[in-house]
């Protein structure tokens, strides 16, 4: 059973398009976030939502955009695609204030290139 | 600032010799310290983790880390390092809440033959 899980695993797309990366965790956590990897490995957290309620909200181009229709899912909607937003973009998943270890469950990453 | 900084940017180690991968951190409050191992073409897994107590801690796969507040730092070791070790290593900082992580730039592990 994969504990967070993302779809899809790789994404080719052209400029102009958008796209949506999907995320489902099977912890029972209440937190969700979405991360960046760029070409050099730096991560950047982009999202989080805690309970379905959005807690952080970098500064990321609003052509991004997060919804969380339950606590066990959290999906990307990325809208006029450019050739800056190629990464890897990873779901991660933790439990939450007050049961918070810290500890950050992460899915396999999508790939995403834009051509 | 928060800041962790990992100032490797890649180590060529040999396989079966000493591995200590270096991490500094600057940080407002109490630090709680983690470390995480990304293998090729995967998620971030975590190695190991400080939150208080014993300053050395001992984490999965034979890794263990030492925090020295005096240094600000939380360097990882790993006594005889294997092939399957070859990946890139991440340390980050957070505070009580970890809703958000300061991340270092990663060190990324060659291992020689």
């Amino acid at each position: 059973d994969t504990a967070v899980s993302q779809t899809p695993k790789y994404l080719v797309t052209q400029m102009g398009n958008d796209k949506s990366i999907k995320c489902e965790q099977n912890l029972g956590h209440d937190t969700m976030y979405w991360y960046k990897q760029d070409s050099k490995k730096f991560l950047k957290i982009m999202f989080s939502y805690n309970n379905k309620e959005l807690i952080i909200n970098e500064t990321v181009p609003n052509r991004f955009s997060p919804k969380s229709p339950d606590k066990a899912h959290l999906n990307l909607h990325i809208n006029s695609l450019e050739l800056g937003d190629s990464a890897v973009y990873f779901c991660a998943s933790s439990p939450g204030q007050g049961r918070n270890t810290g500890e950050l469950f992460f899915g396999e990453g999508s790939r995403l290139t834009v051509l | 600032a928060q800041s962790v900084t990992q100032p490797d940017i890649h180590i060529t180690v040999s396989e079966g010799a000493s591995l200590e991968l270096r991490c500094n951190y600057s940080y407002g409050a109490t630090p709680y310290l983690f470390w995480y191992v990304q293998s090729p073409g995967q998620g971030l897994q975590l190695l190991l983790k400080y939150f208080s107590g014993d300053t050395l801690v001992q984490g999965i796969k034979g890794f263990e880390a030492e925090f020295k507040r005096s240094q600000s730092s939380f360097n990882l070791r790993k006594p005889s390092v294997h092939w399957s070790d070859a990946a890139e290593y991440f340390c980050a900082v957070g505070g009580r809440s970890n809703y958000q992580l300061i991340w270092g730039a990663g060190t990324k592990l060659i291992i020689k033959p």
